[in-house]
């Protein structure tokens, strides 16, 4: 069955660095998210993104972050000047965009900021 | 607003023991979806089941069932003769129909805690 995958695992980065985590999603899927979930708390929405814009984006999601789908098949939420409650496991996750499909997840980066 | 409340935090039951997870849910929009997701200890988020807001029957999946209840808004997860396995952080999510502006994004409750002793 097809997946999402999501590179890197794990990825620790210090203070005012920026990250790029990357994202593979299901390939004949149309639409691409990203969450957040701080430790041990809940699945926060970040930014929903269809035909190569963003669709919706919560307020968590301001001028620090971005999205992007460079090259039809990966899609990637950069985060500029990493700050430290940034530290969080990123779920990237896929949609065919049928109303009401559920959404396939990744098994998510861990981000680690010291 | 659409918002979802998982009022338990931690459940803690024996192993074979029944289980219920609770799930609220508020929404102004008249067609919705309701799902549930698992998360084990290895972190990943697997769907378990959706629900549609025209659907009013329960289901059941093996050990599992689902009690849809619009009047209370409630969607609850039963788990039959709990497993060691069953242990995790269940997550239930409300998607608000594309007419509605939607993009399809699914809101989280809080999550709930299970832990399956031995």
């Amino acid at each position: 069955e097809p997946e999402v995958t999501q590179t890197p695992s794990h990825q620790v980065t210090q203070m005012g660095q920026e990250v790029i985590l990357r994202c593979v999603p299901i390939s004949n899927h149309l639409y691409f998210y990203w969450y957040r979930q701080i430790l041990g708390q809940k699945v926060e929405f970040l930014v929903s993104f269809y035909n190569n814009e963003i669709s919706e984006k919560s307020e968590i999601f301001d001028d620090q972050f971005s999205v992007e789908r460079p090259d039809g098949s990966n899609f990637t939420l950069k985060i500029r000047s990493t700050k430290l409650e940034d530290s969080a496991m990123y779920f990237c996750a896929s949609s065919p965009g049928r109303h009401g499909s559920p959404l396939h997840f990744g098994n998510g980066t861990r981000l680690t900021v010291t | 607003a659409q918002k979802v409340t998982q009022a338990q935090t931690e459940i803690s039951v024996v192993e074979k023991e029944d289980v219920t997870l609770d799930c609220v849910y508020e929404t102004r929009d008249t067609t919705y979806y309701l799902f549930w997701y698992k998360q084990p200890p290895s972190g990943e988020l697997v769907f378990l089941i959706r629900r549609n807001s025209f659907d009013e029957q329960n289901e059941i999946s093996g050990r599992y069932s689902w009690n849809f209840q619009k009047s209370t808004s409630s969607f609850n997860f039963t788990i039959t003769a709990s497993q060691v396995v069953d242990s995790a952080v269940y997550f239930c999510a409300l998607s608000e129909s594309y007419t509605s502006g939607n993009t399809g994004k699914l809101i989280f409750g809080q999550g709930t805690t299970l832990q399956v002793k031995p």
